[in-house]
Parts: C-alpha cells; sequence; structure tokens
C-alpha cells in the first residue's frame, strides 16, 4: 500500500509567480485535504477536496486554487505569490469526504518565496 | 484569535517518566479532538483520538484526557521513551467539520 506523496519537496519562487504543488493519495483514498503550515504554527485548513470536486474551504483567498483527478491525486495552486506564503505545505488523504477523523499526511512540499 | 492553543512550545522529559502535552480549546463547539506527531521531514501522523462524549481514552502508552468543563485535554505518555522524541499537534473540530490544528508542543525524551 503506497502513502502519500507529494512534489516537489522544496521550491523556491519569486514574489508575483505561480505554484503548483502536487499530491498522490493514498491508495483507495478518495478525499484530499491541503493545509499550509507556517514556522511555528500548526497545519492551517486550505480546502478539501472529495471526488473530484471542492467539499470545504478555510480562510484562504481565491488566488490558492485546487483540482483534484479521477485518480483522487489533487493539485494545488496559488498565484500571485506573496512573501507570507512562504510555509511548508502538507496534504492528506483519507477514505471519506468532511468528517472523516483519520487523514493520512505527505511529507510536505516547503515553499520559499523571495 | 487562535481556537486551539498549546502553551507549552517545548517539553523535556527524561526516559522511563511521564511525558503530559497540554492542549486548550476556545469554541464550545468542538466535539471530535485528535492528536498527531511529528518527526522532522515527514508528515504529521495520526495518534489517539477522543469524542466528547467520553473524558479518557487509552491505547498502549498514550491516553488522552478531555475535560470539557474546562475546555482542556492532555495526553499522557507512559513510560516516554527515546523515539517520542517529536512535535505533537492537538486538533479539535465540531462534528463534520474540518480540524483546527494547535502550534504543537516539542517534546524531547533524554536517555
Amino acid at each position: 500500500e503506497t502513502g502519500v506523496t507529494q512534489s516537489p519537496t522544496h521550491l523556491i519562487k519569486t514574489r508575483g509567480q505561480q505554484v503548483t504543488l502536487r499530491c498522490s493519495s493514498q491508495s483507495g483514498h478518495n478525499t484530499v485535504s491541503w493545509y499550509q503550515q507556517a514556522l511555528g504554527q500548526g497545519p492551517q485548513f486550505i480546502f478539501q477536496y472529495y471526488r473530484e470536486e471542492e467539499n470545504g474551504r478555510g480562510n484562504f483567498p481565491p488566488r490558492f486554487s485546487g483540482l483534484q483527478f479521477p485518480n483522487y491525486s489533487s493539485e494545488l495552486n496559488v498565484n500571485a505569490l506573496e512573501l507570507d506564503d512562504s510555509a511548508l505545505y502538507l496534504c492528506a488523504s483519507s477514505l471519506e469526504g468532511a468528517g472523516t477523523y483519520e487523514q493520512y499526511f505527505g511529507p510536505g512540499t516547503r515553499l520559499t518565496v523571495t | 484569535d487562535q481556537q486551539v492553543k498549546q502553551n507549552s512550545p517545548s517539553l523535556s522529559v527524561q526516559e522511563g517518566r511521564i511525558s503530559i502535552l497540554n492542549c486548550d480549546y476556545t469554541n464550545s463547539m468542538f466535539d471530535y479532538f485528535l492528536w498527531y506527531k511529528k518527526y522532522p521531514a515527514e508528515g504529521p501522523t495520526f495518534l489517539i483520538s477522543i469524542s466528547s462524549i467520553k473524558d479518557k481514552n487509552e491505547d498502549g502508552r498514550f491516553t488522552v484526557f478531555l475535560n470539557k468543563s474546562a475546555k482542556h485535554l492532555s495526553l499522557h505518555i507512559v513510560p516516554s521513551q527515546p523515539g517520542d522524541s517529536a512535535v505533537y499537534f492537538c486538533a479539535a473540530a465540531p462534528y463534520g467539520q474540518n480540524f483546527v490544528f494547535g502550534p504543537g508542543t516539542r517534546l524531547s525524551v533524554l536517555p
């Protein structure tokens, strides 16, 4: 059974640029959630995708967007990058929609915006 | 406005002794609570959960206690082992909604 994987591991972008982060969910999982973890803080919920549709969103602006594909893998896109977007981005997969209590996290993508 | 607080950024404990990690929350609608453990360069790993209908849940060396009136929960690790050294996150949610995480407590278990 393959766990949750994320790519790339690290990324450096310039303010104003756009970035795409990728996540492959654990085999059989149909739900993917994305989190932003700033330095010294806990993960903060960005949004969740369930069966290819957005199924809940946290307090993030529209320049944070996502996709989920038929194989349940997912992308997080961030437009017009700002310095404060520098963080560890985590994705987590689970078996159900919102309300599933056991999520399996990937190792994260470390994004640095300069 | 942090809804989930972990007021101790770090904790050091001797191997074999008890580790107690604390978490406070402000939202009375929270009714399910999780603890996650995170090692460097890895994603958080689910450790143990508790729902608001219980005040204690135990899994091996790990026990979570919930005091709803005080809006407080704690994670006890007995006995602590060097492999328990990690960052521990408390997370809480109302039923059917997504989780709010605390800022984490870094536990160091000294041999």
